[in-house]
């Protein structure tokens, strides 16, 4: 078990450009979460998908940003155009069983930091 | 909707001095409740949970107990250490498919 690891762990972009991070779950764990922590606060939820269906987004996920995990495995964050105020830190989780309630786990994150 | 409301931090404790972060949520239903703890430069890491009512939930000398009739999962240690020096996040999972999450309590601990 190797964990839940997130790349890269950090981007410096600049306005307008397009940036996109790549989340890899534990293996066999078939939700996958993506968050958005901002400095000082606690994350918040932006989309989840069960195996490759993205099945809940947050009204925090705007028109700009797009998610996708193709093959029900590692999953990509897109930002396009990005903004000032996309800055933070963009938190993966995956857990293995939802009726179970089981515990999502993090990666270490990307912190985008956006000038 | 569900939410979850943390004491305001930095709690500034001496080495081997008694902890308690205070933590009350708003939920319908049943949710299963999580401490979660983000060491400086690191991810978030599950410290404990408890998954039902008058459930305690304990780890590395952590503990919280499930108050159903307080709404609260107020997470204690009886012996704080420089090592638990980190960022310390109450959540919630209500059959919402997410994590809500407070806003974290900041714990430093001075040798």
């Amino acid at each position: 078990d190797t964990g839940v690891s997130q790349d890269p762990r950090h981007k410096i972009t600049k306005r307008g450009q397009n940036v996109t991070f790549r989340c890899d779950p534990i293996s066999e764990h078939n939700r996958l979460y993506w968050y958005r922590q901002t400095l000082g606060q606690g994350p918040e939820f932006l989309t989840y998908f069960q195996n490759e269906a993205q099945l809940e987004k947050s009204r925090l996920l705007s028109d700009r940003f797009s998610a996708e995990r193709p093959k029900g495995s590692f999953s990509t964050l897109e930002i396009q155009r990005t903004e000032q105020g996309d800055s933070a830190m963009y938190l993966c989780a995956s857990s293995k069983d939802f009726l179970l309630q089981e515990t999502q786990y993090f990666g270490p994150g990307t912190r985008l930091l956006v000038l | 909707g569900n939410s979850v409301t943390q004491m305001e931090g930095p709690v500034t404790l001496s080495e081997e001095a008694f902890l308690t972060i205070n933590c009350t949520y708003t939920a319908t239903g049943y949710p299963s409740l999580f401490w979660y703890v983000q060491y400086p430069g690191e991810g978030l890491q599950l410290l404990l949970k408890a998954t039902k009512a008058d459930d305690k939930g304990s780890n590395k000398g952590f503990e919280a107990t499930y108050r159903k009739e307080t709404t609260s999962f107020h997470l204690e240690k009886g012996s704080v250490q420089v090592s638990d020096s980190a960022v310390y996040f109450c959540a919630l999972y209500n059959a919402g498919n997410m994590l809500t999450f407070g806003g974290g309590t900041r714990l430093m601990v001075k040798p």
